[in-house]
């Protein structure tokens, strides 16, 4: 299995306050993705990241920010949680674009109440 | 942008059934299109891929043809078996578009096999 790890697992946090989701990875690859699971929509990419420091917005990015200050860690951070972004949250990573297969963690799920 | 469109679940069938779960997708140039399988509880695994058209990926009895001719990727299976039921995503990155390496899903197609 592919070292990526999602922290925490489960979390509930209140309405307005801020909350940041962790993926470690120990494969040193070099993309890594955030993505929100929600009946009916599949998987929506919320930012992702194509190296250090480089990061660029998906299709969800608003009320959300990230930051990659190291290879292995990419952050997720919602800024004022609203019962909106209540979901089940995946961390993916690929050594490369293109063909090359994306590896994901096992998810953490988020309630905002 | 590039997106991917899948048939709506849940898709219910008896064991050694045929499968197909149909998805078609929209991009410019030469994505590259995948199929992911997400057990209960889990995160998505890689099923299949095809990098080029006229490509067929396979694996455990899954196959699915890249058919740039109608932008399409169906996924089939002869034979199902219980210890398939999952959901089932369509995926494409790359293309000429903007965000190459942004890797799209479908919105997912839910199976159930029953004995």
């Amino acid at each position: 299995d592919a070292g990526i790890t999602q922290s925490p697992r489960h979390k509930v946090t209140e309405t307005g306050t801020p909350v940041t989701l962790r993926c470690h990875q120990t494969e040193n690859h070099r993309y890594m993705y955030w993505y929100r699971q929600d009946p009916g929509h599949g998987l929506r990419l919320i930012h992702y990241s194509y190296g250090v420091k480089d990061t660029d917005k998906g299709e969800v990015s608003d009320g959300y920010s990230v930051s990659r200050s190291k290879t292995e860690d990419f952050l997720l951070t919602l800024e004022s949680a609203t019962s909106s972004q209540t979901s089940v949250y995946f961390c993916a990573i690929s050594e490369r674009g293109g063909d090359t297969e994306a590896f994901f963690g096992q998810g953490t799920r988020l309630t905002v109440v | 942008g590039n997106s991917v469109t899948q048939m709506e679940g849940p898709v219910t069938l008896s064991e050694e059934a045929f499968l197909t779960i149909n998805c078609t997708y929209t991009a410019t140039g030469y994505p590259s299109l995948f199929w992911y399988v997400q057990y209960p509880g889990e995160g998505l695994q890689l099923l299949l891929k095809a990098t080029k058209a006229d490509d067929k990926g396979s694996n455990k009895g899954f196959e699915a043809t890249y058919r740039k001719e109608t932008t399409s990727f169906h996924l089939e299976k002869g034979s199902v078996q219980v210890s398939d039921s999952a959901v089932y995503f369509c995926a494409l990155r790359g293309g000429l578009t903007g965000g190459g390496n942004k890797l799209t899903f479908g919105t997912g197609t839910q199976l159930k096999v029953e004995l």
